[in-house]
């Protein structure tokens, strides 16, 4: 049990385009999902905390306006990469968390190409 | 705030050579520590959890003792295999549902 997945697994899309990216837990309910963005041989950068039926909580840094969290079900949350440019491009990383439990689920990821 | 310090990669073994890789933390609290696990191209995998001091999570042929009075969760396994060569994150999280801190990230590479 335990399973996020991430639709798409890769999108390249020119500069100036909007990207969505979903991600699902497939057999719990996840109150919470967090959204990760990692660059080539770094750590993940937590960009944001969603919580369902609420505001995105968004770290420091991070553009609210260009990176659209909505988390509108127990099971679903897309991040929607708007008026994207090159250095958009990264490896977005999606992860859920069920109420009991201090672990977080992590989906496979999603490449991102901005031409 | 709290903080993750792993040791820099990358670190390149021979099979069945022994593997460890450091980690130490900074918190306010009493977190549950985590390893999670990248292969190439994939997302991160949970490799193994400890939630209180002195606690040992194991999976796969890897440990890590929940060292308080260090505040480390170093990561050990006894004999690698190519197949474990990937990049491994130490992490924590103060309670539940609350966000993952990182480290760095090791990546290690195992040879034949």
């Amino acid at each position: 049990g335990a399973v996020v997945s991430q639709h798409p697994s890769r999108v390249i899309c020119k500069s100036g385009t909007s990207v969505k990216i979903e991600c699902r837990s497939l057999d719990f309910q996840a109150t919470t999902m967090f959204w990760y963005r990692q660059f080539p041989k770094k750590s993940l950068m937590l960009m944001a905390t969603s919580n369902e039926g609420s505001k995105a909580t968004y770290e420091q840094g991070v553009e609210k306006d260009k990176f659209l969290i909505n988390h509108a079900s127990l099971t679903l949350s897309t991040l929607t990469v708007t008026s994207a440019h090159p250095e958009d491009s990264s490896f977005y990383i999606c992860s859920a968390n069920r109420d009991t439990s201090y672990e977080q689920y992590f989906g496979p990821g999603t490449r991102l190409t901005v031409t | 705030g709290d903080s993750v310090t792993q040791m820099e990669g990358p670190v390149t073994l021979s099979e069945e050579a022994f593997l460890t890789i450091n980690c130490t933390y900074t918190a306010t609290g009493y977190p549950s520590l985590f390893w999670y696990v990248q292969y190439p191209g994939e997302g991160l995998q949970l490799l193994l959890k400890a939630t209180k001091a002195d606690d040992k999570g194991s999976n796969k042929g890897f440990e890590a003792t929940y060292r308080k009075e260090t505040t480390s969760f170093h990561l050990e396994k006894g004999s690698v295999q190519v197949s474990d060569s990937a990049v491994y994150f130490c992490a924590l999280s103060e309670g539940a549902g609350n966000k993952l801190t990182f480290g760095g990230g090791t990546r290690v590479l195992v040879k034949p």
